[in-house]
Order: C-alpha cells, then structure tokens, then sequence
C-alpha cells in the first residue's frame, strides 16, 4: 500500500526560526493536505495543495505540492511558541481511494521561547 | 463555532463493556469518517459512511460497529473493549470526497 515518509521526526528550535518540514512517497497523490494536532485535540487543517507545483501560503505557513506529485513540503517562518505540536501531512490518491487519506507519521515540533 | 462536536471528550470504559462515542456536525456534509489514534501514531480510518452507504476498511476488527441514524450524526459502537482499544477517536466529515474537518477526538481509557 501507499506510504508516506514524514521528515523529521521532531525538532527542537528556537522562537523566530524558520521550519521546514517533508513528506514523501513511492506513488502519486492528486492532494497533499497538511494539518496540525494539538496535544488532546484533533488535527485542524492549515493547507491543501491541489496541483503539481502550487505552491501556498496561509500566514507564516507555506506549502508546496511537488512537480512530481509524489511530495510536498511545509514550511514555517518566524516561529512562536503556540507553532508547537505534531504537523501531519496527508495525501489522497483519488480515483477508487475515495477520499481515503494516507497519513505522514507526525514532525513533532517544540519550539523554545 | 463549533463544526464537528464530539461526545464525550473523555470517556472511561471498563475491560468488555459496550461503549459509543457520538460526533455530530453542523457542516452538512455527506461524508463521516471515524478514526482511531493511538499515542504518537497517525490517524487510523476505521470506516466512513458516504451519505447512508458504510463502507468499512478490510482490517477494522468486528468489535467496532457504526451508526448514521441521519446527516448530522454518527456513532462508533465498541462492543467488548479491550486494553488495545484505548486511543483517542476521531471524527471527520467533509462533503463528498473533498477535504477532511476533524473534530476535537475523544480520548477512551478501558480499565
């Protein structure tokens, strides 16, 4: 089945750095969705990216959907402490997977003030 | 204001005993989903309804059932827990098969 590879597993930065986050996979995904998890909570959607090479931003958050749709990546600039948690990227194949989403495995993300 | 509402948002269960978690939405959307998530994992789908239709995913032990009585709410039924079973649930819904809007999780503790 799909898989997707989610770099890094964790990171440890300082308020005000810039994030950069990855994920990618041995097959196509039509949607790369990216969310973010609160501890307790569920994940929120921050970004989804729907064509090769878009590339988009909401607030400090930027994403791209890669040119060859098997990656995308998540960055974040000028941290702050309420950045930290897990971000999951997600990816749907389309097609006959319905809307079933293939999930990264989380970058956990802390961020020292 | 709130999209997709969980109940409870904690739930303590003893080992066997039937438990239902409850998520209902005012999106109106047609598609529910419920997942399983255990500690530092991804979400887990278990099974989505689209519209009336349930659709379940091949590894989804019995032991976990589901009900849409109408578009707004859907159930997860446990219906013998076990240690295993304990994770956070959560629901989603989106409208046909576009983005996913989760809802808060509920976290279940069996004894």
């Amino acid at each position: 089945g799909q898989q997707l590879n989610q770099s890094p597993q964790s990171m440890f930065i300082q308020e005000g750095e810039d994030v950069s986050m990855n994920c990618t996979s041995s097959s196509i995904f039509n949607t790369w969705l990216w969310y973010k998890q609160d501890p307790g909570e569920g994940p929120v959607l921050l970004i989804a990216l729907y064509k090769a090479g878009e590339l988009t931003s909401n607030g400090r958050l930027t994403a791209q959907f890669g040119i060859t749709r098997k990656d995308s990546f998540l960055n974040i600039s000028a941290s702050i402490p309420s950045d930290v948690g897990i971000y999951f990227c997600a990816g749907n194949a389309g097609g006959t997977s319905y809307g079933k989403l293939t999930f990264g495995q989380g970058t956990i993300l802390t961020v020292h003030p | 204001d709130a999209m997709v509402i969980q109940n409870p948002r904690y739930q303590v269960t003893q080992f066997g005993k039937p438990v239902t978690l409850s998520c209902s939405q005012t999106l109106n959307h047609n598609v529910m989903y419920w997942y399983q998530q255990k500690s530092s994992q991804a979400p887990k789908l278990l099974f989505h309804y689209y519209d009336k239709d349930f659709n379940n995913e091949a590894d989804t032990p019995d032991n976990f059932q589901s009900r849409r009585p109408n578009t707004s709410f859907c159930f997860l039924d446990i219906r013998s827990p076990g240690l295993g079973d304990a994770a956070m649930y959560l629901c989603a819904t989106s409208r046909d098969y576009s983005l996913q809007y989760f809802g808060p999780g509920t976290r279940l503790t069996v004894l």
